[in-house]
């Protein structure tokens, strides 16, 4: 199957710095990405969709100026957490396909652990 | 997008059958219904997905009730890697992909 890589898989970072989280499709070329949350024994929650060449739309309650989104390439999105505090510690993961569409599968980078201190 | 009604746990013995429910009574007719399952710290794995037929691969068989408001994830011989969360999806128009709160599967020796 198609692979999603994400990097780093944890990070650790002082409150108030920004961290960048990497999403590649490694062999494939992914139009649209999405990134996810998830918090501790809870299910994954959708932030935004990634998209190559504009802008990244974003779910209600998400900050857009908080969580920036960049899809410069067709296998690349990066995800930054701008001015992370503690209640920014959280699982990010992102999705990509090479197909979209919703009779499609999804594939799930391994995800990236977040501390804020 | 329209929502999904799963048990938040269920148990099994190893080497015997799960049956995986799920409820999606509001289901629109251009809905196709996912299943992905998430083992502890990892990112969700692709299970199966189909829009009126039953569909069987590798992984699993799903089962869809002819009038589409439910499914049945089965998985024939349970292993103790089957242990993880089972999320139950819609997947319509939008493409996205909204998460419920799943199954936790257990699976004991």
């Amino acid at each position: 199957g198609a692979v999603v890589s994400q990097h780093p898989s944890w990070v650790i970072c002082k409150s108030g710095t920004s961290v960048k989280i990497e999403c590649r499709s490694l062999d494939f070329q992914a139009t649209t990405m999405f990134w996810y949350r998830q918090f501790p024994k809870q299910s994954l929650m959708l932030m935004a969709t990634s998209n190559e060449g504009s802008k990244a739309t974003y779910e209600q309650g998400v900050e857009k100026d908080k969580f920036l989104i960049n899809h410069a390439s067709l296998t690349l999105s990066t995800l930054t957490v701008t001015s992370a505090h503690p209640e920014d510690s959280s699982f990010y993961i992102c999705s990509a396909e090479p197909f979209m569409g919703s009779n499609t599968e999804a594939f799930f980078g391994q995800g990236t652990r977040l501390t804020v201190v | 997008d329209a929502k999904t009604t799963q048990p938040n746990s269920m148990e099994s013995n190893e080497e015997e059958p799960v049956h995986l429910p799920c409820n999606h009574s509001t289901i629109s007719g251009t809905d196709y219904i996912h299943w992905y399952r998430q083992l502890p710290s990892q990112g969700p794995e692709y299970v199966i997905h189909g829009l009126t037929s039953n569909v069987n691969n590798r992984m699993a068989s799903l089962a869809i009730a002819e009038d589409r408001k439910s499914s049945t994830l089965i998985l024939h011989r349970a292993t103790l890697r089957d242990a993880a969360v089972y999320y139950c999806i819609l997947r319509g128009a939008t493409n996205k992909l909204i998460f419920g709160t799943g199954t936790l599967l257990a699976v004991q020796p």
